[in-house]
């Protein structure tokens, strides 16, 4: 089974407004990572969260992760059409170097 | 660097044969991974390794699925004999266990193989 499930399956929104996008994961873990995935293309990495943070930033993102839940989000800020993409929360719980990816969350910003 | 390079970007091909996918990983890069994507499964990890040595293959479907490392710069994922149902996206992705993100493997991704078998 996935180590990550995000919710929810698909996010439309107006350029300009915030993208909250969540994760939640079945076993603990040691880092939860967050990527991005444009249509056709492979996947870009871009933020990590450690098991003892519980926000991180980089520029217009946010995560944060509540181990106590087994989830976390991830805040877009002040989206922009290029932020159109779907978007995934991965794990590595199981084993150290194995990484499990969610479903996935399928954002669509309109200008 | 040119990234992880993956090859061929598209496949099309008749059930029964053979399919050979290629991966390059990034120079230096100690781990490398195979993952299979579909609309109805999403992303799964078929076979990861670590300095060319297979660390985990519970995600190969079944026997027809095998994957080499024969050196650090190379990676072949073979399907033999190809099925309908082995039609997906195929990523190659590569980490450096040791980098700047300590104990934590992010992974840098090819642009993938997209996989028909008629």
């Amino acid at each position: 089974s996935q180590q990550g499930e995000e919710d929810p399956q698909a996010l439309s929104i107006q350029e300009g407004e915030n993208a909250t996008m969540n994760c939640s994961y079945k076993t603990s873990i040691n880092n939860l990572q967050w990527y991005r995935q444009n249509s056709g293309r492979g996947l870009v990495h871009l933020i990590l969260i450690r098991s003892n943070e519980r926000e991180k930033h980089s520029g217009r993102l946010r995560v944060t992760l509540d181990t106590s839940k087994k989830s976390s989000s991830l805040l877009i800020t002040a989206s922009r059409a290029a932020d159109t993409a779907s978007y995934f929360c991965a794990g590595d719980g199981t084993s150290y170097g194995k990484l499990t990816f969610g479903q996935g969350t399928i954002l669509t910003v309109h200008p | 660097d040119a990234g992880v390079i993956q090859s061929p970007r598209h496949e099309v091909t008749e059930m029964g044969q053979e399919v050979t996918l290629r991966c390059k990983p990034i120079s230096g890069h100690d781990y490398l991974f195979w993952y299979r994507q579909t609309m109805m499964r999403g992303l799964e990890l078929l076979i990861y390794f670590n300095n060319n040595v297979p660390i985990d293959d519970s995600g190969m479907p079944e026997d027809r699925f095998s994957a080499k490392m024969p050196n650090a710069s190379f990676s072949t994922l073979k399907i033999q004999p190809s099925e309908p149902r082995d039609s997906a996206v195929y990523f190659c992705a590569s980490s450096f266990g040791k980098g700047p993100y300590l104990g934590a493997n992010v992974l840098t991704f090819g642009a993938g193989s997209r996989l028909t078998v008629l």
